[in-house]
């Protein structure tokens, strides 16, 4: 099946632990995205990529970390320095390749961080 | 500045009752695109529309359809005869034209419908 994979779904985490979220695509899509939503406060942009081994941060990446060494992988990593971190984050992307690229994104399911 | 503004937080219907969620932006670019998203239950936003700025022509998809008024700068989002289905959160969006190969989305902060039976 082709789209975006975000794993894990849920996941706990005690105080001053960092924590990894995985995204993988398999849809070709150079950008990539995650996006952290609060009850209330719509989506937030953390980080971007637009190419491999190139990122972005977006308006709120305090405490939070990416890499992209692969055009397929996006892994998310939630600091201890990120000071409220419970939240749902969503993984996506753009296939901003081609010259009418039209800004749609394509999202995983989400991972659902809880710190105890 | 640019910003998308779904005044309505929380609607609540019941089925078959029509219903409209409003979307106003605001940019300074004159190509730009516009979007709704509908984020259910499960989490994962799933994509209804595409809308660019020099198409004003309102669309209908089955029971879903969208007014884009440049005038107002408004894009609004009409369900007809609602189902306990639409139950979700629906998010307007708004995408410039690119400064270079960056494109990102500026997002209202949605609208919670939900369709009691």
């Amino acid at each position: 099946d082709g789209g975006i994979t975000q794993s894990p779904k849920y996941l706990f985490r005690k105080e001053g632990q960092n924590v990894t979220l995985s995204c993988e695509q398999n849809l070709n899509h150079d950008a990539m995205y995650w996006y952290r939503q609060d009850p209330g406060q719509g989506l937030r942009l953390i980080y971007y990529s637009q190419i491999v081994n190139d990122f972005q941060k977006g308006d709120i990446a305090e405490g939070y970390s990416v890499s992209r060494e692969k055009k397929e992988s996006f892994p998310l990593t939630v600091t201890s320095a990120q000071k409220n971190p419970t939240a749902f984050y969503l993984c996506a992307t753009m296939n901003d390749r081609y010259s009418d690229n039209t800004g749609e994104l394509f999202f995983g399911e989400g991972s659902r961080l809880t710190v105890l | 500045a640019q910003k998308v503004t779904q005044a309505q937080t929380e609607i609540s219907v019941v089925e078959k009752e029509d219903v409209t969620l409003d979307c106003v932006y605001e940019t300074r670019d004159t190509t730009y695109y516009l979007f709704w998203y509908k984020q259910p239950p499960s989490g994962e936003l799933v994509f209804l529309i595409r809308r660019n700025s020099f198409d004003e022509q309102n669309e209908i998809s089955g029971r879903y359809s969208w007014n884009f008024q440049k005038s107002t700068s408004s894009f609004n989002f009409t369900i007809t005869a609602s189902q306990v289905v639409d139950s979700a959160v629906y998010f307007c969006a708004l995408s410039e034209a690119p400064a270079g190969n960056n494109r990102k989305l500026i997002w209202g902060l949605g609208t919670s419908l939900a369709v009691n039976p």
